[in-house]
């Protein structure tokens, strides 16, 4: 099982650009979510979803969109990038609820704006 | 909203030295995790906690989910170079309304000293 997978690893993009971070399991679970990892910050959520068709908006989500068309995917779209998106993305999945089952996480996608 | 509180934000020890971390929330949580992310990688999990006052052991890591609720320790016996990275708390909480319930600390980073 290949688990989580993210792709890009590493992205430059300049203001204004826009561009989508990739993510897949195969798994079959249900929940994903997007998390964006600053430096001492910890991870904050930015948008999950509970199943195909069903997205929502975590804790910090502007600047971002998500669509979840199949269960296996969950691609995070950045539509006018900014310095302050410069982070690592972390997509994780589950099988349900993030409190029932534990997340499992991908390797992370570190996006630099300039 | 909801905060977990993670200390200390860093460690320096030699060695085969003991470690502890906790965590600590004014909530009462359900469920406690601990992860450990090293470099260039995603957060892997190391320890799930369900009841209050529940030890888990996991090689050399011991955690606690306290009686309180409010807070769960990690500690590392006789530490190794393999050790270094940064380990996060998180919980899980049923007074939340929102699937995205889980909530991380800002992690504490450690380092081996030679």
């Amino acid at each position: 099982n290949a688990g989580v997978t993210q792709t890009p690893k590493f992205r430059i993009l300049k203001i204004g650009q826009s561009m989508t971070l990739q993510c897949a399991q195969d798994m079959n679970h249900n929940y994903m979510y997007w998390y964006r990892q600053d430096p001492g910050m910890g991870l904050k959520l930015i948008y999950y979803s509970v199943g195909a068709g069903i997205t929502d908006k975590g804790e910090v989500p502007n600047g971002y969109n998500v669509s979840r068309s199949t269960t296996e995917d969950f691609p995070l779209r950045l539509e006018l990038a900014a310095p302050s998106q410069t982070s690592v993305y972390f997509c994780a999945s589950s099988p349900t609820s993030s409190g029932a089952n534990v997340l499992t996480f991908g390797a992370g996608s570190r996006l630099t704006v300039l | 909203g909801q905060q977990l509180n993670q200390s200390p934000q860093s460690m320096f020890i030699q060695e085969g030295e003991d470690v502890s971390m906790n965590c600590t929330s004014s909530s009462i949580f359900n469920t406690w995790l601990w992860y450990k992310q090293e470099p260039g990688e995603g957060p892997v999990l190391l320890i799930a906690l369900y009841k209050a006052g529940e030890l888990t052991s996991n090689g050399r890591l011991t955690a606690q989910f306290g009686i309180t609720r409010k807070d769960s320790f990690l500690n590392i016996s006789a530490s190794i170079p393999s050790d270094v990275g940064i380990y996060f708390c998180a919980g899980y909480s049923l007074e939340m309304n929102r699937d995205d319930k889980i909530i991380f600390g800002k992690g504490t980073r450690l380092h081996i000293l030679p």
